[in-house]
């Protein structure tokens, strides 16, 4: 079974200070990893995703993850924060996962949630 | 337009009772996905479709029923809701062509109170 750790569940960060937001995730197969954000009342949205090559990869709005196999991580950084990042982040991984016999898709972490003080 | 969206956004319902949450999409994907949202719990699958004929269960799917009445429309059911269904749940779509790779495109959301 393919499981996913969040590793914080909350982050305080002052506004300009670099963030690192820790993920681990557990699979025996080849697997698609993905940050999503979610805004205060608002649905989730697509931050960035790891599919295969570079192992950095870069998203919208100055965020990066780093996909690290040995570790099984997938941590989220960015050099220096906004106020307007303050939101809830979810790791996901997505890969042939079975729910008693069907198909699923994503595996979603329990979420950390950054603030951003001024 | 929004091109996932839900209704209704807030619903207060008392135990016992039946209720449908509806979502549509213009996205034309064939992918629709229900999850509902509790706090420190991060987001739990309840079913999904991967085509009008396709309805599959998810991790949570006790207590909840589906009905996937076009490609656009994807709705879900609480045969007789119970206070620890209160959640946020949302709906969800992605492309068929990616397979795993997909990225998923969420909806507002709705926001259900059990009485």
């Amino acid at each position: 079974a393919q499981s996913v750790t969040q590793l914080d569940s909350q982050v305080p960060v002052f506004e300009e200070a670099p963030v690192e937001l820790r993920c681990n995730y557990s699979s025996s197969v080849s697997v698609y990893l993905f940050w999503y954000v979610q805004y205060p009342n608002q649905g989730l949205q697509l931050l960035l995703k790891y599919l295969s090559g570079s192992t950095l990869v870069k998203g919208i709005n100055g965020f990066e993850a780093e996909f690290n196999k040995s570790q099984t991580s997938f941590h989220l950084r960015k050099p220096s924060v906004h106020i307007s990042d303050t939101a809830e982040y979810f790791c996901a991984v997505s890969g042939f996962i079975s729910y008693g016999g069907s198909q699923g898709n994503l595996i979603f972490g329990k979420g950390t949630k950054l603030s951003v003080k001024p | 337009d929004a091109d996932v969206t839900q209704t209704p956004r807030n619903r207060i319902t008392k135990t016992g009772k039946r209720i449908m949450l509806e979502c549509s999409q213009t996205k034309g994907h064939d992918r629709m996905y229900w999850y509902r949202q509790d706090p420190g719990l991060g987001l739990r699958l309840i079913y999904y479709s991967f085509d009008v004929k396709d309805i599959n269960k998810g991790e949570i799917s006790d207590g909840y029923s589906v009905s996937r009445q076009a490609q656009a429309k994807f709705s879900l059911s609480l045969e007789s809701a119970i206070p620890n269904q209160t959640a946020l749940y949302f709906c969800a779509t992605s492309d068929l062509q990616q397979g795993p790779r997909e990225t998923q495109y969420f909806g507002p959301g709705t926001r259900l109170l059990v009485l």
